[in-house]
């Protein structure tokens, strides 16, 4: 399985700034996704990060809160605009090495907290 | 959305058999059913995965019903290590729609 490396590993900010969170494979994979786990509860896809073209989003995130790059196949970043107190979660990115049905790999994530 | 059901919490005395079951009854003939865990701060870890057949690794087996509407991930010899949330996954293979919903998860205490 790859090796998945996230920054920053945790952060604190203000209300109102962003915060662009990194996402780095140590090999090259087919597929990268965003999560969002807010305190307490399970895993919920905010994305998949396509390579050179637009994140396609799940319901209830958009493009403008959340976006997303991924110019190559080993990495892809992740922004959390305009952040409220509610945005405070762990994100966490995963991999898919591989075709059919080959399981996600997740990184350890960024744990978020927003004053 | 999550098309799996599994009960909130267990526990489990050290050193015997967990089995942690998990419904889906709506699962479709190309689903596949996947087990990860969830250890405190930690991204969730792969177990194990399988379509039809049961299926063992070096961390636990899986068992599929014969009409696949469920399955059961059995950790052979739990030990305190294996207390973390444990969740239940169907989906499609990267083909037509890689994408996880995850449920609620199952809460496993390891019991010394």
């Amino acid at each position: 399985s790859a090796v998945i490396s996230q920054k920053p590993s945790r952060d604190i900010c203000q209300r109102g700034t962003s915060l662009t969170i990194q996402c780095q494979v140590d090999s090259q994979v087919t597929m990268m996704f965003w999560y969002r786990q807010q305190p307490g509860q399970s895993l919920t896809l905010i994305a998949t990060a396509n390579q050179g073209s637009e994140a396609t989003y799940e319901s209830g995130f958009v493009i403008d809160k959340f976006p997303i790059s991924r110019p190559n196949l080993t990495f892809s970043t992740l922004t959390v605009s305009n952040m409220s107190p509610e945005d405070s979660s762990i994100y966490l990115c995963s991999v898919v090495v591989g075709r059919g049905n080959q399981p996600q790999h997740f990184g350890d994530g960024t744990r978020l907290s927003i004053l | 959305d999550a098309k799996t059901t599994q009960p909130p919490s267990m526990d489990c005395a050290e050193g015997r058999a967990a089995n942690l079951p998990c419904n889906h009854s709506t699962i479709s003939g190309n689903e596949y059913v996947y087990w990860y865990r969830q250890i405190h701060s930690q991204g969730p870890q792969y177990i194990i995965h399988g379509l039809k057949n049961n299926e063992t690794n070096e961390m636990a087996s899986l068992i599929i019903t014969e009409d696949r509407k469920s399955s059961t991930l059995i950790l052979p010899h739990a030990t305190l290590r294996d207390t973390a949330v444990y969740y239940c996954i169907v989906r499609v293979a990267w083909d037509t729609g890689n994408q996880f919903y995850f449920g609620t998860g199952t809460s496993l205490t390891v019991i010394p």
